[in-house]
């Protein structure tokens, strides 16, 4: 079957410093790669996405990388802001099957001023 | 504003009460879906509508039931609930079909059984 694995949180960092979460995946066919971020009290917003090898997605800072080799889609963003706290999650979807995303269990990032 | 409406925000409710929970979007979009977001759980997928006809139900108690009168509007009914399920239920749509095409999520509903 279908699975995202990403790393466990929450990951706490300073201002200013350097993000990377990690996320990989097994699927059966060609995904569909994406990043949601989870703001507190609120539904997730869609950050970013890739839809093919080696395409790269990104928004506001963040970019993630489909890596087909290694089967991971690592989000980045070389300065965090306190603004940036959030739950982050990975999914896929896979074209032309099961339309319906599999998600990551999440991964939360504290950022301290 | 993210183009999918869910109310109530909040919700309190005995175990003996009936509620609904409402969704909207105008997205055009033509797939809808349920999620119940607990602490400390993943996301589960408990409803999906595709064109309107409800196309998984993912062993949902019966307390649960969703309902789907056209591509714009989702409902939850919820009837005589566990304390197990205060969560934050989250509706979400999207294109079926179109590649890369990713959700859109309402704020949810953080419900409350007591």
């Amino acid at each position: 079957g279908n699975s995202v694995t990403q790393m466990e949180g929450p990951v706490t960092l300073s201002e200013e410093a350097f993000l990377t979460i990690n996320c990989t995946y097994t699927a059966t066919g060609y995904p569909s790669l994406f990043w949601y971020v989870q703001y507190p009290g609120e539904g997730l917003q869609l950050l970013l996405k890739a839809t093919k090898a080696d395409d790269k997605g990104s928004n506001k800072g963040f970019e993630a990388t489909y890596r087909k080799e290694t089967t991971s889609f690592h989000l980045e963003k070389g300065s965090v802001q306190v603004s940036d706290s959030a739950v982050y999650f990975c999914a896929l979807t896979l074209s032309g099957g099961s339309y319906i995303p599999t998600f990551g269990r999440g991964t939360s990032l504290i950022v301290h001023p | 504003e993210t183009g999918v409406t869910q109310t109530p925000r909040h919700l309190v409710m005995g175990m003996t009460n009936k509620k609904s929970l409402k969704c909207e979007q105008h997205l055009g979009h033509n797939a809808m879906y349920w999620y119940k977001q607990s602490a400390k759980k993943p996301l589960e997928l408990m409803f999906v509508y595709s064109l309107e006809e409800r196309v998984e139900n993912n062993s949902v108690p019966s307390r649960f039931s969703p309902e789907c009168p056209n591509s714009s509007h989702l409902f939850l009914h919820l009837h005589t609930l566990q304390p197990e399920d205060s969560a934050l239920y989250l509706c979400a749509s999207s294109t079926v079909g179109v590649k890369g095409d990713g959700y859109t999520f309402g704020s949810g509903t953080r419900l409350t059984v007591v």
